[in-house]
């Protein structure tokens, strides 16, 4: 079935520091994904919505400036938290899309991302 | 707007028993409907799916769910629970010809008893 590899599992970093998160579809080429932020004992809220070739769609309350998502191919989209601060700590999940709407979607295993 | 609700926020249930999570749509139009599963740190696995027909849907680790319409309900169902299935749950839906965003009900954590 369709894989999608994230990477890193976890991260540590300082404060002001920028971290970038890579969503990658092994297996099938994903024209839309999803990159998604859970808090502990939380549900998945939707940041944005990344389209190879364009810019993300961010939901309302996500700062663009500070998740900066790129999608320059059909098989990677990278997350970046720039001047990352001790509450943008969380657990990022991102999500493939393949083929048509409501079908086929894959999630990575998520990023763990600690700022001290 | 479209919501899925989730009304359990923790069940306890014993291996062996078996177990069923609800799961609620409020919007008029069918949409698509999802059941997943994440383990602790972990991302979120598929277990099952409905788009139409057969309402009762057979899912991955002998998981199955029905839909029903005249309750906009969902629920996610199995006979017979292991210890290995203590995980979070959670109920997602695509509303029709509304876009590709999946929206997450609040999750269920499942314990089980030994």
């Amino acid at each position: 079935g369709a894989v999608v590899s994230q990477h890193p599992s976890w991260v540590i970093c300082k404060s002001g520091t920028s971290v970038k998160i890579e969503c990658r579809s092994l297996d099938f080429q994903a024209t839309t994904m999803f990159w998604y932020r859970q808090f502990p004992k939380q549900s998945l809220m939707l940041m944005a919505t990344s389209n190879e070739g364009s810019k993300a769609t961010y939901e309302q309350g996500v700062e663009k400036d500070k998740f900066l998502i790129n999608h320059a191919s059909l098989t990677l989209s990278t997350l970046t938290v720039t001047s990352a601060h001790p509450e943008d700590s969380s657990f990022y999940i991102c999500s493939a899309r393949e083929g048509q709407a409501g079908g086929g979607y894959t999630f990575g295993s998520g990023t763990r991302l600690t700022v001290v | 707007a479209q919501s899925v609700t989730q009304p359990d926020i923790h069940i306890t249930v014993s291996e062996g028993a078996s177990l069923e999570l609800r799961c609620n749509y409020s919007y008029g139009a069918t949409p698509y409907l999802f059941w997943y599963v994440q383990s602790p740190g972990q991302g979120l696995q598929l277990l099952l799916k409905y788009f139409s027909g057969d309402t009762l849907v057979q899912g991955i680790k002998g998981f199955e769910a029905e839909f029903k319409r005249s309750q906009s309900s969902f629920n996610l169902r199995k006979p017979s629970v292991h210890w290995s299935d203590a995980a979070e749950y959670f109920c997602a839906s695509i509303l029709t010809g509304g876009g590709n965003k999946l929206t997450f009900g609040t999750g269920t954590q499942l314990k089980v008893e030994l």
